[in-house]
């Protein structure tokens, strides 16, 4: 079945700190990987996006993800967080070639941010 | 170019009776996307729309829900009859192509059934 697991709820990481958050996802086909972050009250940003190429994306906002196939795998990370980065960022993942009806979000991980 | 909009952003209802959602996406857009986002979830689909056509509906629940995308007009997510259980965020999504590469969000309708 297709899937995706962000296995971490809630992460709290330090201003300036750096951050890693999980994704792993099942998926029949080549898999169109995301992320986007959520903030209070709004809709879905999209920080980056990979479906061929060099594995390392580059986003806005300082972010970037690796596509790690072995590991089924798309991590998002970023060097030294700012409080702005507060929110709910979620992973999703469609098939290249398909509608965007098909694609299947995580849960989502909040990350908070200590002053 | 305005973004996707969607209204209002907070509704309230009593039980038993109906939801009108609305979204008019990015200027440009002809397919639009209904997803609902239940505490603690991630987004689940929901229906996909052209203009006067539902494209796939496999996320719509088989009662009470419908949605529509006129010629003219926002698109509308109607709720009928809503129980405490449709309490949820619905976003609505637009795009110019089928693909998810060119997706754009609204802030959503935080919808609270009484």
């Amino acid at each position: 079945a297709q899937s995706v697991t962000q296995p971490d709820i809630h992460i709290t990481v330090s201003e300036g700190a750096s951050l890693e958050l999980r994704c792993n996802y099942s998926y029949g086909a080549t898999p169109y990987l995301f992320w986007y972050v959520q903030s209070p009250g709004q809709g879905l940003q999209l920080l980056l996006k990979y479906f061929s190429g060099d594995t390392l994306v580059q986003g806005i906002k300082g972010f970037e993800a690796e596509f790690k196939r072995s590991q089924s795998s798309f991590n998002l990370r970023k060097p030294s967080v700012h409080w702005s980065d507060a929110a709910e960022y979620f992973c999703a993942v469609g098939a290249i070639g398909s509608s965007a009806s098909k694609i299947i979000f995580g849960s989502g991980t909040r990350l908070s941010i200590r002053p | 170019n305005a973004g996707v909009m969607q209204n209002p952003r907070h509704l309230v209802r009593r039980r038993g009776q109906e939801a009108r959602l609305r979204c008019s996406p990015m200027k440009g857009h002809s397919h639009v996307y209904w997803y609902r986002q239940l505490p603690e979830e991630g987004l689940k689909f929901m229906v996909y729309l052209q203009k006067e056509n539902i494209i796939d509906e496999s996320g719509m629940p088989k009662e009470r829900f419908s949605a529509e995308f006129p010629k003219e007009g926002p698109s509308i997510l109607r709720i009928q009859q809503v129980v405490r259980g449709d309490s949820a965020a619905y976003f609505c999504a637009s795009s110019p192509t089928p693909g998810p590469e060119k997706l754009f969000f609204g802030s959503g309708t935080q919808l609270s059934v009484l």
